[in-house]
Order: C-alpha cells, then sequence, then structure tokens
C-alpha cells in the first residue's frame, strides 16, 4: 500500500504566476488535510477535505487559495497569483475515519 | 488564547540516556493528542495517539504521558539512539474532526 504521495515535491513559481499542488491519499481513506510549514515555523492546518467536500477551511486565506478532493484523482491545493510569502513547504496528511494521519513527503513552494 | 507549546530550545542528551520533551496547551480540552516525528525535509510521521482517559501509553522505547489537568503530555524516549536525533511535534485535535493544531516542535540532538 503506497503512502501519501505528493507533487511536485518542488516547484518554482515567478511572483503572480498560478501553483497547483497534488495529492494522492492512502488507498481507502476518505478524509485529506493540508498543511503549511513556514521556514523555522511549526505546522499550520489549512483545510480539511472529503470527497467532493470542503470540511473546514477555516485555516485557509480568504483570497487566491483554494482546495479541491473530487470524486476521482487527487486533491489539489491552487494557489493563485502566488507571492514571496507563500514560499513554504505545503503537506497533505490523509486518514481513514479515525485519528492518526499520515503526511506525504510535502511539496516545497519557492516563489522568485 | 488557545495556545500549545513545546520546548523552543533544542534538546541535547547523551546516547543511552532518556530524552523527555514537554507539551502544553492552554483553553483547549481536547480528546486526545498525538506526538509525530519529523526529520529535515520530509513529512511528520506519527508515533502515539493518547486520549484524555488514558493516563500512560507506551510502544517501544517510546512511553507518553497525558495529564488533563495539568493541560500538559510528556514524551519519552528511553535508552535513546542517535537515530532518535529529530524534531518532535505534538498535536491535538481542537474539534474532534481530524483537524490537528501543532506544536512547534522540540529538536532533538542524541550523541554518541
Amino acid at each position: 500500500n503506497a503512502g501519501v504521495m505528493q507533487n511536485p515535491r518542488h516547484l518554482v513559481r515567478r511572483r503572480g504566476q498560478e501553483a497547483r499542488l497534488r495529492c494522492s491519499p492512502m488507498k481507502g481513506h476518505s478524509h485529506v488535510y493540508w498543511y503549511r510549514q513556514l521556514p523555522e515555523e511549526g505546522l499550520k492546518f489549512m483545510v480539511y477535505l472529503q470527497k467532493e467536500n470542503i470540511i473546514d477551511e477555516s485555516g485557509m486565506p480568504k483570497e487566491r487559495f483554494s482546495a479541491e478532493f473530487p470524486k476521482e484523482g487527487p486533491s489539489i491545493l491552487r494557489i493563485q497569483q502566488v507571492v514571496r510569502g507563500d514560499s513554504a513547504a505545503y503537506f497533505c496528511a490523509s486518514s481513514p475515519p479515525a485519528f492518526e494521519q499520515f503526511f506525504g513527503p510535502g511539496t516545497r513552494l519557492t516563489v522568485l | 488564547s488557545q495556545k500549545i507549546e513545546q520546548n523552543s530550545e533544542a534538546l541535547n542528551i547523551q546516547e543511552g540516556k532518556t530524552a523527555t520533551l514537554t507539551c502544553n496547551y492552554t483553553n483547549y480540552s481536547p480528546a486526545y493528542l498525538q506526538w509525530y516525528r519529523q526529520d529535515p525535509g520530509r513529512g511528520p510521521v506519527f508515533l502515539l495517539l493518547i486520549r484524555e482517559n488514558e493516563k500512560e501509553k507506551r510502544k517501544e522505547r517510546l512511553k507518553v504521558t497525558f495529564d488533563t489537568t495539568l493541560k500538559q503530555s510528556l514524551f519519552h524516549i528511553t535508552a535513546s539512539q542517535p537515530a532518535d536525533s529529530a524534531t518532535y511535534l505534538c498535536a491535538l485535535d481542537s474539534s474532534n474532526t481530524g483537524k490537528l493544531i501543532f506544536g512547534q516542535g522540540t529538536t532533538l540532538q542524541v550523541k554518541p
């Protein structure tokens, strides 16, 4: 059973471009969480999704950020018009309907 | 305000000794608390979960305690090894939805 997969592992964007981060949860997991880790800071919750539903997006910035988890395919975290402050590691985690979360390796976004 | 705090200073210990890491929280009433390990450039890896009605939990060389009166969890690694060197994160679920709130993490360095 493959673990949580994220791609790309590293993403470089110029200011104003769009960043798309993908997360494939572990097989059988229906819950996906996105977290952001800024340099020298802890992990911060962004959004919690189940298939086709956003359950909790209280950690998402109000503008430019969106997330989806379609019926088929990976979960996508989309950042429009990126700014330098968006540079961070973005982690996806998945879980079955339980408590333990399995994290992916992360996508490191660098905005030039 | 709600806070979850871990020792921000790195913990340096000698191989073979017991490492003790602290996690304190305020203005939360979590049903459970989790501990994760994170190595540089990698996603967090789940270690242990302890529920509010459990005082102590063990897994091999790891032991976690949970004191809901003190609002504190202690994480112990006995007979520590250099391979235990990593950042250890505590996390709690504030809303019982799986949305995790993480502490800043404590970096442990075990010297041979």
